[in-house]
């Protein structure tokens, strides 16, 4: 099955500065990545996501990159806020059975990003 | 719009005990999705429905877990037998077609 692996597992930054969150992923059939912001006590919320035909997306001061070849994608924070302090998750998903868009989605483990005022 | 819910948003129940979760997903959302997170942890798939039935059971840990969507629209998530291995925060998405979307989920725990 698939597996994501996820890096850092921590990340602390300035106001302003840019924050990058690097996942990689096993199974070449992957082709949706979404990301997600997670804050405490609430659900995950979809931030940005990229489907496999796209090597880059981006969207106001956020950004995710695919590397299909190399199995990776990353996602870029530009001009931080304290705002921005959460735990973020990659994950990644198949294309279902009979070409459809449905299934499960594989998370990684996570990166809690701090950002300093 | 109404966002997903989940419902109740906390349970304590005792080991050995039947718990049942509900989930209200997104009006018109025709995939629903439960995953479970252990505290420090991502999401981990259990299940989903594509309508009325379960399209993919392949992440229900045992069969003291077991999930329903009669109508094809409510959910709820059984748990039979709870022991404390089972304490986590359950999570309902739902999914229009490819984007799944998060409720806030239920923090079970099982004492």
């Amino acid at each position: 099955g698939e597996n994501v692996e996820q890096h850092p597992s921590t990340l602390s930054v300035q106001e302003g500065d840019s924050a990058v969150i690097k996942c990689t992923y096993s199974d070449s059939a992957s082709n949706y990545f979404p990301w997600y912001k997670q804050e405490l006590g609430k659900g995950p919320q979809l931030i940005i996501d990229i489907r496999s035909n796209v090597g880059e997306k981006k969207d106001q001061r956020i950004a995710v990159t695919l590397n299909k070849t190399a199995k990776h994608f990353s996602l870029h924070i530009t001009e931080t806020q304290p705002e921005d302090s959460a735990v973020y998750f990659c994950a990644a998903r198949a294309e279902g059975a009979g070409g459809t868009s449905y299934g499960k989605l594989t998370f990684g483990q996570g990166t809690i990003l701090t950002v300093h005022p | 719009g109404a966002g997903v819910s989940q419902t109740p948003s906390n349970k304590v129940t005792e080991k050995g005990k039947y718990v049942e979760l509900r989930c209200d997903p997104i009006s018109g959302h025709t995939a629903l999705y439960w995953y479970r997170q252990s505290l420090g942890q991502g999401p981990e798939f259990l299940i989903y429905f594509q309508g009325t039935g379960a399209a993919d059971d392949s992440g229900l840990p045992n069969d003291r877990f077991f999930a329903v969507r009669p109508e094809g629209s409510v959910s709820t998530l059984k748990i039979q037998r709870t022991e404390r291995g089972d304490s986590a925060v359950y999570l309902c998405a739902s999914s229009p077609r490819q984007e799944q979307y998060f409720g806030p989920g239920t923090r079970l725990t099982v004492t």
